[in-house]
Order: C-alpha cells, then sequence, then structure tokens
C-alpha cells in the first residue's frame, strides 16, 4: 500500500519569493507521482507528473518537481510566486505496476498562501 | 475545454436519508473514480467503476453505497442511509483511458448529515 505525507499544512510566502511544498512517499512497488491544486470552489487540477525518465518535472503555472528516489520524496517548487498561486495543493501517488485502474492515494495538501 | 460537473454543489440531508450524487464526466471518457475528503483530512478514493462494473472499492465503500451510470452521461453516487459520518466533499473524477492518464476532478459536492 502506498501513503502520502505533507508534512507542511500551510505556507506563508510573499508575492515573487520562491517557494516548495514537501511530499514524501512510500510504497513497496515503483510509483507514479502527481501534485494536483484546487482553487476555492473548484475541483483538483493536475499541476504536473511523474511517470518516468527525467527526475525533474516541469509542470503548468511555472510550477516543477523533483522525484528523488533514495528520499522518497517528490518537492513541489516554484522560483517565484503570485497571488494567483494561493490554493490548496496535493501530492499524490499511484501504483505503477498497474496498467489499468489509477487509484490515488492523496496526501493531506498543503495551504499554500500568497501575501503581497 | 471539457470539464467534469457535479451536482448539487452543496446537500444538506438528515440521519438516515438516501442522497443521489451527480456527475457527469468528460465525454469520451471511459474510467470513473469517486473520491471523499472529510474537512480536514486527506482526499480519499471511494470507488471505481468502468464499462458498467465496480473494478476496485475501498474499505470505506460499504454495502451503503453504490453507484451507477444510467444513461450514457451520468455518473451517480448513492448513499442509501447517510450517516453524520458521510459529511464530506465528495469528488468525481474520469479518465479516457487506463494507466496513469490524467484524471479530470470535478468541483466536488460538500455534502452536509444532520
Amino acid at each position: 500500500a502506498q501513503s502520502v505525507t505533507q508534512l507542511d499544512s500551510q505556507v506563508p510566502v510573499f508575492e515573487e519569493a520562491p517557494v516548495e511544498l514537501r511530499c514524501n512517499y512510500s510504497s513497496s512497488v515503483s510509483v507514479y507521482l502527481f501534485w494536483y491544486v484546487q482553487y476555492p470552489n473548484q475541483g483538483l487540477q493536475l499541476l504536473l507528473k511523474y511517470l518516468s525518465g527525467s527526475t525533474l518535472v516541469k509542470g503548468i503555472n511555472g510550477f516543477e518537481a523533483e522525484f528523488n528516489k533514495s528520499q522518497t520524496s517528490f518537492h513541489l517548487r516554484k522560483p517565484s510566486v503570485h497571488i494567483s498561486d494561493t490554493a490548496e495543493y496535493f501530492c499524490a501517488v499511484s501504483d505503477g505496476m498497474n496498467t489499468g485502474f489509477q487509484k490515488l492515494v492523496f496526501g493531506t495538501g498543503t495551504r499554500l498562501l500568497v501575501s503581497p | 475545454e471539457p470539464e467534469v460537473t457535479q451536482t448539487p454543489s452543496h446537500q444538506v440531508t438528515q440521519m438516515g436519508q438516501e442522497v443521489i450524487l451527480r456527475c457527469v464526466p468528460i465525454s469520451n471518457h471511459l474510467y470513473f473514480y469517486w473520491y471523499r475528503q472529510i474537512l480536514g483530512q486527506k482526499v480519499e478514493f471511494l470507488v471505481s467503476f468502468y464499462n458498467n462494473e465496480i473494478s476496485e472499492k475501498s474499505e470505506i465503500f460499504d454495502d451503503q453505497f453504490s453507484v451507477e451510470r444510467p444513461d450514457g452521461s451520468n455518473f451517480t453516487l448513492k448513499i442509501r442511509s447517510t450517516k453524520l459520518e458521510d459529511s464530506a466533499m465528495y469528488f468525481c473524477a474520469s479518465t479516457s483511458r487506463g494507466g496513469p492518464g490524467e484524471q479530470y476532478f470535478g468541483p466536488g459536492t460538500r455534502l452536509t448529515v444532520t
């Protein structure tokens, strides 16, 4: 079984500052990794995903994440945040050995609060 | 851009009542999921559905829950006799294929059981 830990429930940051949202996972098999974002009153939107290949993954809105197998981490980063990045961010994992259904196992989420 | 829609956005019901949460997945998608998020907790997988059959369900998805695709567009989650602990945000998701395809999520239905 997989699990995901997002240690930071809330991350306050000033506009144009860099940010890192941390995600660690545990799994006995290979995994696929995802970051989703949820804006107020909206559904979950995929930011980026790691399936295989390059460990540095670039996503939408200037976000990127790096897969680190030895540290079982998939931290999300952005070099300069905007007010509009204020949202809830969810890290998720699915079974990398399964070619059929891909249920997602989510972390508890990190609320990114960007202030002027 | 196609999107997953869910109705209602908020449902209030009394304990013991039946509720049906509705989802309209993206039209060419074939794989469907329900997740829920109790306030302040993780988003949790409930059930996956393909070709009019449940393919996997979690231990949360007990006999009080059922899913159905009554026509070519809707995908519903029914809770037969709601409990207080069923209060949560329920998300529907769909994908066009199996494997690690992007799951497109709806905006959710907030269910409040009183």
